[in-house]
């Protein structure tokens, strides 16, 4: 079983400053079945990134991907008042199926 | 604009049945895996269940394997999720997803409803 672990559990930062986020599976995934998504309170998740590295559509510049294996990173590269939230990362396997991390919450410093 | 829209949801004793259904718009719906993510209060996102676009392949989590049975009607471009035997622990936001791509090269969810809410409880 492909358990994600998220660090940190929460990170405080202003707005400006350079956000690194973890995301490390408890067995290799492939790059392309990684993705991550950004919840804000009361909404519904909003994808980021998938395939690790892949922006997705409408989604700023800021936010990067990276990572392969069991190492994922998403960076914020300079914070905007509207990132403030939580984020999960999310993968896709054989067992289970497909699983999320217990995210990282983002909050202002 | 591509859009999913949830219902079903509501009060619910422990072991009673209820039945989500999720609408698609703007997009080719029978071309897409749709998936269930559901979210308990205050907690973070747990995968369900999804379901390919032919309807050939299903899959559960373990948590409600054996209780949840997902299936689609795309002529009414509309998934659903049949939930039997209820448990306190199936309290949660229910939302509905769609896949990137229709090949499923990716298994990452583009396009979100807004959730629906079940309640378990006596």
């Amino acid at each position: 079983e492909i358990v994600l672990t998220q660090s940190p559990g929460t990170l405080s930062l202003s707005p400006g400053e350079r956000a690194t986020l973890s995301c490390r599976a408890s067995q290799s995934v492939s790059s392309s079945y990684l993705a991550w998504y950004q919840q804000r309170p009361g909404q519904a998740p909003r994808l980021l990134i998938y395939g690790a590295s892949i922006r997705a559509t409408g989604i700023p510049d800021r936010f990067s991907g990276s990572g392969s294996g069991t190492d994922f990173t998403l960076t914020i590269s300079r914070l905007e008042p509207e990132d403030f939230a939580v984020y999960y990362c999310q993968q896709y396997g054989s067992s289970p199926r497909c699983s999320f991390g217990q995210g990282t919450k983002l909050e202002i410093k | 604009e591509m859009q999913l829209l949830e219902s079903g949801g509501g009060l619910v004793q422990p072991g009673g049945s209820l039945r989500l259904s999720c609408a698609a718009s703007g997009f080719t719906f029978r071309s897409y895996a749709i998936t269930w993510v559901r979210q308990a209060p205050g907690k973070g996102l747990e995968w369900v269940s999804s379901i390919s676009g032919s309807d050939v392949s299903t899959y559960y989590a373990d948590s409600v394997k054996g209780r949840f049975t997902i299936s689609r009607d795309n002529s009414k471009n509309t998934v659903f999720l049949q939930m039997n035997s209820l448990r306190a622990e199936d309290t949660a936001i229910y939302y509905c997803a769609k896949d990137i791509d229709q090949w499923q090269r990716f298994w990452a969810f583009d396009i979100w409803g807004q959730g629906t809410m079940i309640t378990v409880s006596s």
